[in-house]
């Protein structure tokens, strides 16, 4: 799995845009980028997964460069709920490497 | 996606003494895994549970400390045996397959504390 980079900690105020960054520029042909989050230590939540296209669905939309080398998660109106600690994964296995992840606070 | 139950949710455990915990999904699920979550830290992967043959344990994992079992394309146990303190963490069992079979659910995880 290729290593990724990601910001300890992110504010967000409620009702604005959210927007994670990943760093992933050792990631393969065939990885994956993942994201999930844990809400107050909950198992691990799925979001979204992309492998070069931008993906959305309805809890977020993914922004992956041209070169792979880093994606962007965007909550695009973040609530208090959003509150949580996300991951970023690049996979091409089943397996999953997680990393510290971006600790996101959401606030009124 | 899958309905994945653990129990138990808790426990408080004496040091010396073994936990088995179970893993019970709703559907047929093609791959099952178990992850550890120390206090304050990030998830880490014991093994991979492999139906009807010994489990794929991970660097730093051993299978006398941590046997699997998964008798069944449903259904996975992991028992932590002669526990310490520093066994306190959260086990969580994850699942592969059924429609979505590129993405990862996990159970809400068991909260252990050892004594």
């Amino acid at each position: 799995d290729a290593k990724t980079t990601q910001p300890p900690s992110m504010d967000c105020a409620e009702g604005r845009a959210a927007n994670l960054p990943c760093n992933h520029s050792t990631i393969s042909g065939n990885e994956y980028v993942y994201w999930y989050r844990q809400i107050h230590s909950q198992g691990p939540q799925y979001i979204i997964h992309g492998l070069k296209n931008n993906e959305t669905n309805e809890m977020a939309s993914l922004i992956i460069t041209e070169d792979r080398k880093s994606s962007t998660l965007i909550l695009p109106h973040a609530t208090l709920r959003d509150t949580a600690v996300y991951y970023c994964i690049a996979t091409g296995f089943q397996k999953l490497v997680f990393g510290t992840g971006t600790r996101l606070l959401v606030s009124p | 996606s899958a309905v994945i139950s653990q129990k138990p949710s808790r426990d408080i455990c004496q040091r010396g003494t073994s936990l088995t915990i179970q893993c019970q999904v709703d559907s047929q699920v093609t791959m099952m895994f178990w992850y550890r979550q120390q206090p304050g830290q990030s998830l880490t992967l014991i093994a991979t549970a492999n139906q009807g043959s010994e489990a794929t344990y991970e660097s730093g994992f051993v299978i006398d400390k941590f046997p699997i079992s998964r008798p069944n394309l449903t259904f996975s146990t992991l028992t932590v045996s002669n526990m310490s303190p520093e066994d306190s963490s959260i086990y969580l069992c994850s699942v592969i397959g059924g429609i979505a079979k590129n993405i990862q659910y996990f159970g809400a995880g068991t909260r252990l504390s050892v004594l």
